[in-house]
């Protein structure tokens, strides 16, 4: 079982809200990333957590809060964003970093008003 | 500075023929590469790897090669079939944990 899940599927806020995003694996991977992929753009990398631990912030806006609770969920906080953060935010497992093959979830598409 | 490179963002192919999807790479310090696949609004799925001991993976419909002196990789899908209509991603680890991405080829099979 490769799966890794997120939710919600779809969201809409506006620049004042403040939501989740969250990600869950069961593989036993112990590191966990987030992504942001614009339309006709390839994922782009915006947190590294290993073993629990922020291992890489790719200097991304402190408006973007992640999270790792457990070696299994991975949550990406969001409180005024701008209509440009508009996009697929994806979750990825790996058993190990470098070559450790990265298995994506679905993705949430966030829309900002 | 793109250190992985797909020169060709779309590609059409007529169902049952062979799909070559090409990648471009200027760093030779990559030893292991991987195709991931695409459909809309959904996450990449990963589909084949390869590392740089090798010039060939196969696994079912899908072969990758790889020319470590042209540092130049492809992915062949033969035969290809309308479910293969996505786009194609290659990508390498830099490090730990990064992956250098492509930018990307739209594959249209038709039926």
């Amino acid at each position: 079982d490769t799966e890794v899940t997120q939710t919600p599927k779809h969201l809409v806020m506006g620049m004042t809200n403040k939501k989740s995003l969250k990600c869950e694996q069961h593989m036993g991977h112990r590191a966990m990333y987030w992504y942001k992929q614009k339309a006709k753009k390839p994922p782009e990398l915006m947190f590294v957590y290993s073993y629990e631990k922020l291992s890489i912030n790719e200097s991304v806006p402190s408006r973007f809060s992640p999270e790792c609770p457990n070696s299994s969920l991975l949550n990406l906080h969001l409180h005024a964003l701008q209509p440009e953060d508009s996009a697929l935010y994806l979750c990825a497992s790996s058993q190990e970093g470098g070559r450790g093959t990265q298995y994506f979830g679905p993705g949430t598409r966030l829309t900002v008003l | 500075d793109q250190q992985v490179k797909q020169n060709s963002p779309s590609l059409s192919v007529q169902e049952g023929r062979i799909s070559i999807l090409n990648c471009d790479y200027t760093n030779s310090m990559f030893d292991y590469f991987l195709w991931y696949k695409k459909y809309p609004a959904e996450g990449p799925t990963f589909l084949i790897s390869i590392s740089s001991i090798k010039d060939k993976n196969e696994d079912g419909r899908f072969t990758v090669f790889l020319n470590k002196s042209a540092k130049h990789l492809s992915l062949h899908i033969v035969p290809s079939q309308p479910g293969d209509s996505a786009v194609y991603f290659c990508a390498a680890p830099r490090g730990t944990y990064k992956y250098i991405f492509g930018t990307g080829t739209r594959l249209k099979v038709l039926a």
